[in-house]
């Protein structure tokens, strides 16, 4: 099946500092990549939508200033949290489709800013 | 975007078969119903996925009635390593990409 890598698994940062997520499709090439926060014991929660070449599309609430996604190419995008604070402390999840029906899952990137 | 909703939680026995059922009524004509598993600190799996009537794969199958405004996810003999949040997506297949939103899931808790 579609395999999505994310880097790194888990990161510390001290607050004020910026970190960056790699999210990468290794088996396909992924015309869209999804950028999902999710807190604990609670689902999933859509941050932005990204297309190759194009600038990403937000969702109500999410501060794209805050929240820099990059889509450079069919197989990689970034999530950079700027000037992280404690509240951004979360589990980050990318997605990556080839198609117009499945989405595949990176395993995760577990943020915790001090 | 179609709403789905979802059991909030399912206890099951080893060995049992689980059905869990989700309801989606706004479902559009171009949607397709993904089932997704997910267990602690890991990023959500694909498990079925489909348009109607019945898909099976080697580990479960999903029932979609005639009006496709539920699904059905039923997963054969389940063990302890089945314990996990289940996620039913309804996804947009129309042009210019699709975004989902995520349900509350259902959490299901496998007893030996």
């Amino acid at each position: 099946g579609a395999v999505v890598s994310q880097h790194p698994s888990w990161v510390i940062c001290k607050s004020g500092t910026s970190v960056k997520i790699e999210c990468r499709s290794l088996d396909f090439q992924a015309t869209t990549m999804f950028w999902y926060r999710q807190f604990p014991k609670q689902s999933l929660m859509l941050m932005a939508t990204s297309n190759e070449g194009s600038k990403a599309t937000y969702e109500q609430g999410v501060e794209k200033d805050k929240f820099l996604i990059n889509h450079a190419s069919l197989t990689l995008s970034t999530l950079t949290v700027t000037s992280a604070h404690p509240e951004d402390s979360s589990f980050y999840i990318c997605s990556a489709t080839n198609s117009q029906e499945t989405q595949y899952f990176g395993p995760g990137t577990r943020l915790l800013v001090l | 975007l179609a709403k789905t909703t979802q059991p909030i939680s399912m206890d099951s026995y080893e060995g049992q078969e689980v059905n869990i059922t989700c309801s989606h009524n706004n479902i559009a004509t171009n949607d397709y119903i993904t089932w997704y598993q997910q267990f602690p600190s890991q990023g959500p799996r694909f498990i079925i996925q489909g348009y109607k009537t019945k898909v099976t794969n080697e580990v479960a199958s999903l029932f979609i009635p005639a009006d496709r405004k539920s699904s059905t996810l039923s997963l054969p003999r389940v063990s302890l390593s089945d314990t996990a949040v289940y996620y039913c997506l309804v996804g947009d297949a129309g042009t210019g990409g699709f975004k989902t939103i995520f349900g509350a899931g259902t959490r299901l808790f496998v007893k030996a």
